[in-house]
């Protein structure tokens, strides 16, 4: 079973809609989670990180699951400028590494 | 304050020849990360080294791989002698660990590999 699963998607939606992502986890010794972004051709970029308690920056709001393990990730008032693929990260800080979902790519339309 | 460094961006290279990609991490980071991304497979985690010494080396795909890190300022992967397969973008990454909760990966630009 891979360390983090993501719907790869696309998730094609209309400038201004929310859109959620979600993102499982297999191992609960994770312990940090993280949201990166990627635009085509170019490298992961990190957009946020996400605290047990959830936190927001922007129209980005982050959540966490532990009991479920599951991470989301929601995305208000949609520009076009967010199309790009989002991969989800966990971190289990004893091994230091770094597991990397496979990407959900989202395309915003006008 | 500059980022990572990757060298040369972009690398078309023969089947057979060896090939050498470089990178320079973040000043003062203590965690220095290679990985590779295709389609087919996403973001993989080839090596990681913590203050230079290679910590965990478990997805090196095959003894054709290899990586070193004579400072914290330079790090290399050395392909050899190299494949079709190998075609991919290699991604370097550098982090620090500190007592935070926290240890964000900061990437580079790539280095775009070709082998016909």
């Amino acid at each position: 079973r891979k360390e983090v699963e993501q719907d790869p998607g696309p998730f094609n939606v209309p400038e201004g809609a929310t859109v959620a992502f979600n993102c499982t986890y297999s191992n609960s010794a994770s312990q940090s989670f993280f949201w990166y972004r990627q635009d085509c051709r170019k490298e992961p970029k990190l957009l946020m990180s996400v605290y047990s308690s959830g936190n927001e920056d922007g129209r980005f709001t982050a959540q966490l699951n532990r009991a479920s393990q599951y991470i989301s990730l929601l995305i208000r008032d949609s520009k076009l400028s967010d199309s790009a693929t989002y991969l989800c990260v966990v971190n289990r800080h004893n091994f230091n590494k770094f597991y990397f979902g496979s990407g959900t790519k989202l395309n915003v339309k006008p | 304050d500059a980022g990572v460094i990757q060298s040369p961006r972009h690398e078309v290279t023969e089947m057979g020849q060896e090939v050498t990609l470089r990178c320079k991490p973040i000043s003062g980071h203590d965690y220095l990360f290679w990985y590779r991304q295709t389609m087919m497979r996403g973001l993989e985690l080839l090596i990681y080294f913590n203050n230079n010494v290679p910590i965990d080396d478990s997805g090196m795909p095959e003894d054709r791989f290899s990586a070193k890190m004579p400072n914290a300022s330079f790090s290399t992967l050395k392909i050899q002698p190299s494949e079709p397969r190998d075609s991919a973008v290699y991604f370097c990454a550098s982090s620090l660990r500190t007592s935070g909760r926290s240890y964000e990966q900061y990437f580079g630009p790539g280095t775009r590999l070709t082998v016909t």
